[in-house]
């Protein structure tokens, strides 16, 4: 089925730094999607690309669909303290269908 | 406006108990979705309802898991008999009407320990 591989599995970073990570998958995705998990809490939508090649930006945040449709970045600039938390990527194939999530990237984020 | 609310928060069962839990949508979303989250992985989708009728639930354990949504709002999804394995957060989400461009609210989750 499809998998999404998500890296890296785990950052700790001095704030202020930049932060990147990134997703692939050997499926294409229609929809590329970025969510951020805090602890005892839901994960909550920061991002969606949906054209390939699309560079969105939501604040410090900045993500890109792949060209080939294959894989997908995210970045946060200037980290801060309340950037902790899990990361997650989400792929979609076609509307309608089931989101496929990467295995996360969890930030922490050192005052 | 109010989120995805669900209960309890937390249960922890003995092996081969039963157990369920309840999600509130929403108002007005007609797509609900049931995931499972295990400790250190992203969500699976067990199964998703429009409206009462389900779309998909093609990775539900249907030996164990049933999931109803009676009057297309609130959803309780059950496991009977629990398995060690079964230990992990389910989440509910909804969206207005399932479109794949749409976003999925999500609730807090379910935190579930099986012994």
């Amino acid at each position: 089925g499809q998998q999404l591989n998500q890296s890296p599995q785990s950052m700790f970073i001095q704030e202020g730094e930049d932060v990147s990570m990134n997703c692939t998958s050997s499926s294409i995705f229609n929809t590329w999607l970025w969510y951020k998990q805090d602890p005892g809490e839901g994960p909550v939508l920061l991002i969606a690309l949906y054209k390939a090649g699309e560079l969105t930006s939501n604040g410090r945040l900045t993500a890109q669909f792949g060209i080939t449709r294959k894989d997908s970045f995210l970045n946060i600039s200037a980290s801060i303290p309340s950037d902790v938390g899990i990361y997650f990527c989400a792929g979609l194939y076609n509307q309608g269908g089931k989101l496929i999530f990467g295995q996360g990237t969890e930030l922490s984020v050192k005052p | 406006e109010a989120g995805v609310a669900q209960s309890p928060r937390y249960k922890i069962i003995e092996k081969r108990q039963s157990v369920a839990f309840w999600c509130n949508p929403i108002s007005g979303h007609a797509t609900l979705y049931w995931y499972q989250q295990i400790l250190g992985q992203g969500p699976k989708l067990l199964i998703q309802f429009q409206n009462n009728g389900v779309v998909d639930d093609s990775q539900l354990p249907k030996d164990r898991f049933s999931a109803e949504r009676l009057k297309g709002v609130d959803s309780t999804l059950k496991i009977q008999p629990a398995k060690l394995e079964d230990s992990a957060v389910y989440l509910c989400a909804s969206s207005l009407w399932g479109g794949g461009e749409e976003t999925q609210y999500f609730g807090p989750g379910t935190r579930l320990l099986v012994l």
